[in-house]
């Protein structure tokens, strides 16, 4: 067990319709990235919040959006959505900001979403 | 541009055997360089990660890993592979200078197959 906890484990919706993707990192890190892990494309990086602000965005669509609140969980925000956004979504967290040499991402266990 | 190639989608090997896992990498700056597992319906868990320093690292379940700088080369080793062993293995690299600081980027994953 990582310490990262998302919710739900599981999502089926529809097309057009939107979600929210939640996330709370470990006790004590204070950046959230998120990814999106599907048979095409990958494990892609999508965005990171580090203590509240933005600190670097990926391939995320416009469609998405994310924020981090001051007890520093995360959600990710899905609208409009396509078949192609069925994925896993991971989200994951690390202590700092992203630039310490030996700073590491854990994971957790991702939300599956299926567009239907 | 940063990136990661796992040149085999698959690697199967007998119990008792030794593993590799082969992975090359390339980044504008230094290599911070990892690899990660994930079980089925699990997320990724952090297996090692090489900084800097003694080019052989070791991990977690009796993991290691070997960084080549001249070869651009970061392969997961283990001496004798388990049954339980199987899984689909990510190696991940993050550049230490630029906007992208922070940003992990996969492999597209080798599945790991270890037959009884």
């Amino acid at each position: 067990d990582s310490g990262v906890t998302q919710t739900p484990k599981h999502l089926i919706t529809a097309t057009g319709q939107r979600v929210t993707l939640r996330c709370s990192p470990r006790s004590g890190d204070l950046s959230v990235y998120w990814y999106q892990q599907s048979l095409d494309q990958g494990l892609q990086f999508l965005i990171q919040y580090y203590n509240g602000e933005e600190r670097a965005k990926g391939n995320i669509l416009e469609r998405f959006s994310a924020q981090q609140f001051p007890d520093l969980h995360s959600e990710l925000n899905l609208s409009s959505l396509e078949l192609g956004d069925s994925a896993l979504y991971f989200c994951a967290s690390s202590v700092g900001g992203g630039g310490l040499a030996g700073e590491t991402q854990y994971f957790g266990p991702g939300t599956r979403l299926l567009v239907l | 541009a940063q990136s990661v190639a796992q040149p085999e989608d698959q690697v199967n090997v007998a119990e008792g055997n030794p593993l590799t896992v082969k992975c090359t990498y390339s980044v504008s700056g230094n290599p911070y360089l990892f690899w990660y597992v994930q079980y089925p319906n699990r997320g990724l868990q952090f297996l090692l990660k090489y900084i800097t320093g003694d080019n052989l690292v070791k991990g977690s379940y009796g993991f290691e890993a070997e960084f080549n700088k001249s070869q651009t080369s970061f392969h997961l080793k283990k001496p004798s592979a388990l049954v339980s062993d199987s899984a689909l293995y990510f190696c991940a690299v993050r550049d230490d200078r630029g906007s992208t600081l922070g940003r992990l980027y996969f492999g597209r994953g080798t599945q790991l197959t270890v037959w009884p």
